[in-house]
C-alpha cells in the first residue's frame, strides 16, 4: 500500500510484483524528465530519462510513461526485487533552463 | 562511463572551522558542476551551480561567502564551507552532465557532513 509519511511518501509491494511510483510534475514548460533512485548515504543514481516528445521509453525492467496533458510522470519496475528498495526521485527540467527541479521522492519498499 | 567522484564521504568539524569537500569528474570533462544539499528524508536543493574558470551561481537563500565555490579545472570543483555551525550539518552532493541540459546529472556519492 502508499502511505505519506512526515516528508516521504512510501510505498510497499510485495517481491516480484510490479512497482508503480507517480509523480506530478510542477511546469508546463518543462521539456526534459529524469528518475533517479537513491540508496541510502549515497547519491541519486540516474535510471531513465523522456523527452517531451515521448510519452513511453522503456529500459531495462523499467518503463517511464509521460502524460503533459495533466503534468504526470510514472516509473514502473517490473518484477520488483529487493534490490530496488530505495527513495526514487523524479526531475523535471523547465525549456530554456538548465536547472533540475527536483519531486519530493517516493520510498519503495520491497517486502519479501 | 560517467562517474561523478566526491571526498570526502563524511566528515566531523568543530564549530567555527572550515571544511573542503572535492567533486571529479573521472572520466569526462565538465566545465558545470552542480552542488546539492539534502537533509534526512528531502529532496534535493540546488545550492549553487559551478562554472570553470568564472564564478559560481548561487541560488537564491545560499550564502555565497559561507559556501565557497572553487571550479579550477574541467574536472574539478570544490566547496568549502566557512565557519561551520552545526544548522550546516547536511548532505552535500555535486553532480555534473556529459553533455547538454538533455542529457542527465550523474552525481558523486555525497558527504555527509557534521558539525559538532
Amino acid at each position: 500500500g502508499e502511505s505519506v509519511g512526515l516528508h516521504l511518501p512510501t510505498l510497499s509491494v510485495q517481491e516480484g510484483d510490479n512497482s508503480i511510483i507517480n509523480c506530478a510534475y510542477s511546469n508546463s514548460a518543462s521539456d526534459y524528465f529524469i528518475w533517479y533512485k537513491q540508496e541510502s548515504g549515497k547519491g541519486p543514481q540516474f535510471i531513465i530519462d523522456i523527452r517531451s516528445n515521448m510519452d513511453k521509453r522503456q529500459g531495462q525492467r523499467v518503463t517511464v510513461l509521460l502524460n503533459k496533458t495533466v503534468k504526470h510522470l510514472s516509473l514502473q519496475i517490473a518484477a520488483t526485487q529487493p534490490g530496488d528498495s530505495a527513495v526514487y526521485f523524479c526531475a523535471e527540467i523547465p525549456s530554456g533552463t538548465y536547472k533540475y527541479i527536483f519531486g519530493t521522492g517516493t520510498r519503495l519498499k520491497v517486502l519479501a | 562511463g560517467a562517474v561523478v567522484s566526491q571526498h570526502p564521504s563524511w566528515v566531523i568539524c568543530k564549530s567555527g572551522t572550515s571544511v573542503k569537500i572535492e567533486c571529479r569528474s573521472l572520466d569526462f570533462q565538465a566545465t558545470t558542476m552542480f552542488w546539492y544539499r539534502q537533509f534526512p528524508k528531502q529532496s534535493l536543493m540546488l545550492m549553487a551551480t559551478s562554472n570553470e574558470g568564472s564564478k559560481a551561481t548561487y541560488e537564491q537563500g545560499v550564502e555565497k561567502d559561507k559556501f565557497l565555490i572553487n571550479h579550477a579545472s574541467l574536472t574539478l570543483s570544490t566547496l568549502t564551507v566557512t565557519s561551520a555551525h552545526p544548522e550546516d550539518s547536511s548532505f552535500y552532493i555535486c553532480s555534473a552532465r556529459t553533455q547538454g541540459r538533455g542529457s542527465p546529472l550523474h552525481f558523486g556519492n555525497g558527504t555527509r557532513l557534521t558539525v559538532t
